[in-house]
């Protein structure tokens, strides 16, 4: 079975950074494009960014783009989102989420972020 | 690309049938052919689990009282027959006109 923790949360003063890190397992990670997904206290999903298996496409979502950046290490079967410049706004529950079949198949726990 | 849900809250009683409207603001056919409107269930304190792939296929192991259907702009996912475990928050997802990936604003099913 597909599995995805995430880690790396915790409290971070505005205008702080923080890394998360997602170790992917039971399944091939290198050939999976990869998704950071988010979710507020109590709102709706918000797609964050992604990234193709190979690191050569990656996209973000306004809110986020010059402030996080996304990146993988296929030979560690994680991927990781460096967030800067962090905001009120940022606080959130993370999602890393594998890309398959039309997107977003498989969630991990998630990691909760907060900016105060 | 906008996609808008409704209802937002959907009171069911037990054992009876519920349905979800999702509908967006443009066609979702992409230029491959493929319309990538996934469907999502999300029970408290618990991450999303995807139900439902390019509108109609059920992922492994989802109930088959769980069934999706539309096409263009409008889509439906539908419960046959509510059981307890299906609470919670229901989202659509359109992939088609992405980046970025959107998503519906949810619905909460619950039992009445």
């Amino acid at each position: 079975e597909v599995q995805l923790v995430e880690s790396g949360g915790g409290l971070v003063q505005p205008g702080g950074s923080l890394r998360l890190s997602c170790a992917a397992s039971e399944f091939a990670f290198s050939v999976y494009a990869m998704n950071w997904v988010r979710q507020a206290p109590g709102k709706g999903l918000e797609w964050v960014s992604y990234i193709s298996y190979s690191s050569t496409s990656v996209h973000y979502a306004d809110s986020v783009r010059g402030r996080f950046t996304i990146s993988r290490d296929n030979a560690k079967n994680s991927l990781y989102l460096q967030m800067n410049s962090l905001r009120d706004e940022d606080t959130a529950v993370y999602y890393c989420a594998r890309d398959a079949d039309g997107h977003l198949d498989h969630w991990g726990q998630g990691t909760l972020v907060t900016v105060s | 690309v906008v996609v808008t849900q409704s209802p937002l809250t959907l009171p069911v009683t037990l054992g009876q049938p519920a349905s979800i409207s999702c509908r967006s603001g443009q066609s979702l056919v992409s230029g491959d052919g493929n319309t990538y409107l996934n469907w999502y269930h999300q029970r408290p304190g618990q991450s999303p689990r995807r139900l439902i792939f390019k509108v109609s296929n059920r992922d492994s192991g989802v109930p088959d009282r769980f069934s999706g259907s539309g096409s263009g702009t409008d889509f439906t996912l539908e419960i046959s027959r509510v059981e307890a475990e299906d609470v919670g928050v229901y989202y659509c997802m359109q992939g088609t006109h992405w980046p970025p990936i959107t998503f519906g604003q949810g619905t909460r099913l619950e039992i009445k």
